[in-house]
C-alpha cells in the first residue's frame, strides 16, 4: 500500500513567520509531487508541483523535493492570516493513474 | 474561472430518494475522479475514470454509481439515499501527472 504521510498539526505560526509543511511518501519511484490548499468548506487548490530534486519557488512558496530520503515539503515565507488553511501533500501514483494524498497539516496564522 | 463545473452546489434530501451530482468539464481531460470528504477530514476517493466508457470504484467503498458516455461529463447517481451517505462530494479532472482541478464540490445532506 502506497502511502504519503503528513503531521495533521495544527501548526501555528505567527504573522510574517516562515510556515515550513512537511510530507514523506512510501513509493521510491514516484515522480510528481503536489500540494494543495484547502480552505474550510472549499475544495483543494493546486499551489505548487515539483518533480525533480531541490527547490522550486514560486512567489512567497517554495517546495522542496529529496527523492533520496523520500520527503518533499512547503516553505511559506512571510505568512500571512489568510494562508491560514489545511496543505495537502499528493503523489502521482504512474502505476494507477491515480493521486494518493496525505491527510493534510492544518496551518494557522496568528495576527 | 472554473473549467470543471458541479452542481448542485448544495443538496438536501429525504431519505430513499434517487439523486444524480453532475461534473462536468471543458478541458478535455480523459481523467476525472470523484473524491468524498466529510467535514475536517481525509479526502476519499470513491469512483474514477480513464476515459469514455471506463469507470472504476476507489479505495473507498461506496453504494453510488457513475457512468462516462462522454469525455467531459462524468455524473455520480446514488439510487436510495441514506442518511450515511451527507457529505461532500468532489468531482476532479487532471491530464497524466500534472495535478488535479477540483469543482467547488456539492455538499449534500440526506435527511
Amino acid at each position: 500500500q502506497k502511502e504519503v504521510e503528513q503531521n495533521s498539526g495544527p501548526l501555528s505560526v505567527p504573522e510574517g513567520a516562515i510556515a515550513s509543511l512537511n510530507c514523506t511518501y512510501s513509493d521510491r519511484g514516484s515522480q510528481s509531487f503536489f500540494w494543495y490548499r484547502q480552505y474550510s468548506g472549499k475544495s483543494p487548490e493546486l499551489i505548487m508541483s515539483i518533480y525533480s530534486n531541490g527547490d522550486k519557488e514560486d512567489g512567497r512558496f517554495t517546495a522542496q523535493l529529496n527523492k533520496a530520503s523520500q520527503y518533499v515539503s512547503l516553505l511559506i515565507r512571510d505568512s500571512q492570516p489568510s494562508d491560514s488553511a489545511t496543505y495537502l501533500c499528493a503523489v502521482w501514483d504512474s502505476g494507477t493513474y491515480k493521486y494518493i494524498f496525505g491527510t493534510g497539516t492544518r496551518l494557522k496564522v496568528l495576527a | 474561472e472554473a473549467d470543471i463545473y458541479q452542481t448542485p452546489r448544495y443538496l438536501v434530501i429525504g431519505t430513499g430518494k434517487k439523486i444524480t451530482l453532475e461534473c462536468s468539464q471543458t478541458m478535455g481531460h480523459d481523467k476525472m475522479y470523484w473524491y468524498q470528504q466529510d467535514p475536517g477530514m481525509e479526502l476519499h476517493l470513491i469512483h474514477y475514470s480513464y476515459g469514455v466508457n471506463s469507470t472504476e470504484k476507489g479505495d473507498l467503498s461506496s453504494e453510488s454509481t457513475v457512468s462516462r458516455i462522454r469525455t467531459e461529463h462524468f455524473p455520480l447517481t446514488l439510487e436510495s439515499a441514506r442518511p450515511s451517505h451527507t457529505s461532500q462530494y468532489l468531482c476532479a479532472s487532471s491530464e497524466v501527472s500534472e495535478g488535479y482541478t477540483f469543482g467547488s464540490g456539492t455538499r449534500l445532506t440526506v435527511v
